[in-house]
């Protein structure tokens, strides 16, 4: 069965440090798709960034990176010198070829970066 | 217009009233989907159109009916809800898998 953890409810740290949002999956498929969205306080979900099962090269974008162990089923996603924009709820979020086009979303990891 | 777009963005509704949920996306997308997000919640898939068919139907109760008249359109008809179906619902379009979803800004319903 497929599944996607985020076991951080809440996190708060302080503007310019460096944090870090776990994601742990679950799928018997060796073709798989993982995902990362910010939900604002707006409500829109945000797409921040789609890693294929085969690529597990780390990527940066500006000050966020994801880093994608198979070894332990985590998509990990850091935000280096966090601002109070990056306040937010994260979503990591999986699909497989046996799910196709139905994601299964994380709980969401509630972010807040105190000026 | 870009992206997907999504009307009224608020809504208040009593229990007997009748409304619907419009969902429009500007991207070329052959899938869409609704999504409820509740408080305290995980979001959950209501339903997937591929093609203007539909292909999920997550045990929504019949009081929930979609209707997806092209690529482009996704409707929400909501009719006898229960305050418990207060939520925020989102629509969502993609190219079939394994392509991100990419989300409206959803509409905020109260059923009083």
């Amino acid at each position: 069965a497929q599944k996607v953890t985020q076991a951080q409810t809440e996190i708060s740290v302080v503007e310019k440090e460096d944090v870090t949002l776990d994601c742990v999956y679950e799928t018997r498929d060796t073709t798989y798709y993982l995902f990362w969205y910010k939900q604002p306080p707006s409500g829109e979900l945000v797409f921040l960034i789609r890693r294929n099962s085969f690529d597990e090269q780390n990527e940066i974008s500006g000050r966020y990176s994801w880093n994608f162990q198979k070894s332990t089923s985590s998509f990990n996603f850091t935000i280096t010198a966090s601002q109070v924009v990056d306040s937010a709820v994260y979503f990591c979020a999986l699909s497989d070829q046996n799910t196709g086009n139905q994601f299964y979303f994380g709980t969401g990891t509630s972010l807040t970066v105190i000026p | 217009e870009t992206g997907v777009t999504q009307t009224p963005r608020h809504l208040v509704m009593g229990m007997t009233n009748k409304k619907s949920l419009k969902c429009e996306q500007h991207l070329g997308h052959n899938a869409m989907y609704w999504y409820k997000q509740s408080a305290k919640k995980p979001l959950e898939l209501m339903f997937v159109y591929n093609f203007k068919e539909q292909t999920e139907n997550n045990s929504v109760p019949s009081r929930f009916s979609p209707e997806c008249p092209n690529s482009s359109h996704l409707f929400l008809h909501l009719h006898t809800l229960q305050p418990e179906d207060s939520a925020l619902y989102l629509c969502a379009s993609s190219q079939t898998y394994p392509y991100e979803q990419y989300f409206g800004p959803g509409t905020r319903l109260t059923v009083t």
